[in-house]
């Protein structure tokens, strides 16, 4: 089955810089990557996808970056804000495979 | 906007009695999914559901868990002994199709067996 990593497991920022959470998968016909973001106490909220058809997808302060030849994905955070503090998830999908994969989670805390 | 609903938010249980967690997803979606997440842990896979039955599932989902959709909108998890290892936060999860499409989660119950 597939195994996703992802690093680092806390990352603390201050206010207004970037932060960036990178993931690996090992399965290469893993053809969808969404990031989810989950705030204490709450469920896990989708802020941005990727498919392997592309390579790059922003939305406003939110990027993510997927390289399928090295079968690695990022999350680029700019300007980053109290806000943005939560735990976030990668995870990796096969196509017609009802199974996410998730990462082990990243603790994001930004500092005002 | 559309939400998955889970009940109860949190159960109290006995080990070795059963629970049922239940889940409304969202109404036009075809795909369900039960996670659970130990304090402090990932998001772990359990099962999958498609079409009135099990499409996929994990080996933490072993005979004593199980799944059913009894309705047109409810989804179920029961676990039919619990252990103490069976505390986590279970969330249910729904798509609209499988794989590659946003999984929409329920706010999660939280099961503490004691």
């Amino acid at each position: 089955g597939e195994n996703v990593e992802q690093h680092p497991s806390t990352l603390s920022v201050q206010e207004g810089d970037s932060a960036v959470i990178k993931c690996t998968y090992s399965d290469s016909a893993s053809n969808y990557f969404p990031w989810y973001k989950q705030e204490l106490g709450k469920r896990p909220q989708l802020i941005i996808d990727i498919r392997s058809n592309v390579g790059e997808k922003k939305d406003q302060r939110i990027a993510v970056t997927l390289n399928k030849t090295a079968k690695h994905f990022s999350l680029h955070i700019t300007e980053t804000q109290p806000e943005d503090s939560a735990v976030y998830f990668c995870a990796a999908i096969r196509y017609n495979f009802n199974k996410f994969y998730f990462g082990s989670g990243t603790k994001l805390n930004v500092k005002p | 906007e559309p939400e998955v609903t889970q009940t109860p938010s949190h159960q109290v249980t006995q080990m070795g009695q059963e629970v049922i967690l239940r889940c409304v997803p969202i109404s036009n979606h075809l795909y369900f999914y039960w996670y659970r997440q130990i304090l402090g842990q990932k998001v772990e896979f359990l099962v999958s559901f498609y079409n009135n039955e099990i499409s996929e599932k994990s080996e933490i989902f072993d005979d004593q868990f199980s799944v059913e959709r009894p309705d047109g909108s409810n989804f179920t998890l029961k676990i039919r002994s619990t252990k103490l290892e069976d505390s986590a936060m279970y969330f249910c999860a729904s798509s609209a199709e499988g794989g590659g499409t946003e999984a929409f989660f329920g706010q999660g119950t939280r099961l503490t067996v004691v």
